[in-house]
């Protein structure tokens, strides 16, 4: 069973990037068979996807359409990882982010809690 | 957007019984390409990441308890606790992954009565 451990600051100045990264151990971020996503949590807002990175051949990604303009989510293959940055970051992006492997979400990364303030 | 819409936000229990949660999505999120609907639930205890239980709306993910199940297609689920134990206290959130954004409900918490 794949394993996901993150990485990253949990404190973001607004208007500057949110990163984080997330190590895969267990699989590959290159297999062609599963996908690596990017969710966070809030009170006001829920548990919500933020977008993924998969291999067919050639890398794609897919993006929540409330984010899609500040985010990329980048692979990795040399440290089999994988990365989100969320710019331009104000109050509102303040939630737990987490890393997950697959479309059902079959692996979660333990969380970061990432606030949002100067 | 799909809206995924869990009709209890909590439900009491008591330890041995039935729990039975419900999803409704706001489309259908099943494929006729391969007859599976894209619909998953997830348990999260207090402090802890989600945790799958069930995909596809009716396949237990390996290592889940047997008395954990899930049932329905389209539009209507159903995750199903067949006796409920103590460890079992969490709250439980179903998810499409059929389209983007894919999209959780808003969470039932189950508690012991």
């Amino acid at each position: 069973q794949a394993q996901l451990q993150q990485s990253g600051p949990g404190l973001v100045k607004p208007s500057q990037a949110l990163s984080l990264t997330c190590a895969i151990s267990g699989d590959s971020v290159a297999s062609d068979s599963t996908a690596w996503n990017w969710i966070r949590q809030s009170p006001s807002r829920g548990l919500e996807w933020l977008g993924r990175a998969y291999y067919r051949s050639k890398w794609y990604n897919e993006y929540a359409p409330s984010v899609k303009s500040r985010i990329t989510i980048n692979p990795d293959t040399s440290k089999n990882q994988f990365s989100l940055q969320l710019n331009s970051v104000t109050p509102e992006d303040t939630a737990v982010y987490y890393c997950a492997r697959g479309y059902a979400l079959h692996s979660w990364g333990q969380g970061t809690m990432v606030t949002v303030s100067s | 957007d799909i809206v995924m819409t869990q009709s209890a936000d909590s439900l009491a229990v008591s330890l041995g019984e039935r729990a039975t949660l419900n999803c409704k999505s706001s489309q259908s999120v099943f494929s006729s390409s391969n007859n599976k609907s894209y619909l998953a639930w997830h348990q999260q205890k207090p402090g802890q990441p989600p945790k799958l239980l069930i995909y596809w709306a009716s396949t237990r993910e390996s290592g889940v308890p047997d008395r954990f199940s899930g049932s329905g297609s389209g539009t209507d689920f159903t995750l199903t606790i067949s006796s409920l134990q103590a460890e079992d206290v969490a709250i439980y959130y179903c998810q499409q992954y059929y389209s983007n954004p894919f999209t959780f409900g808003g969470g039932t918490k189950v508690e012991i009565k």
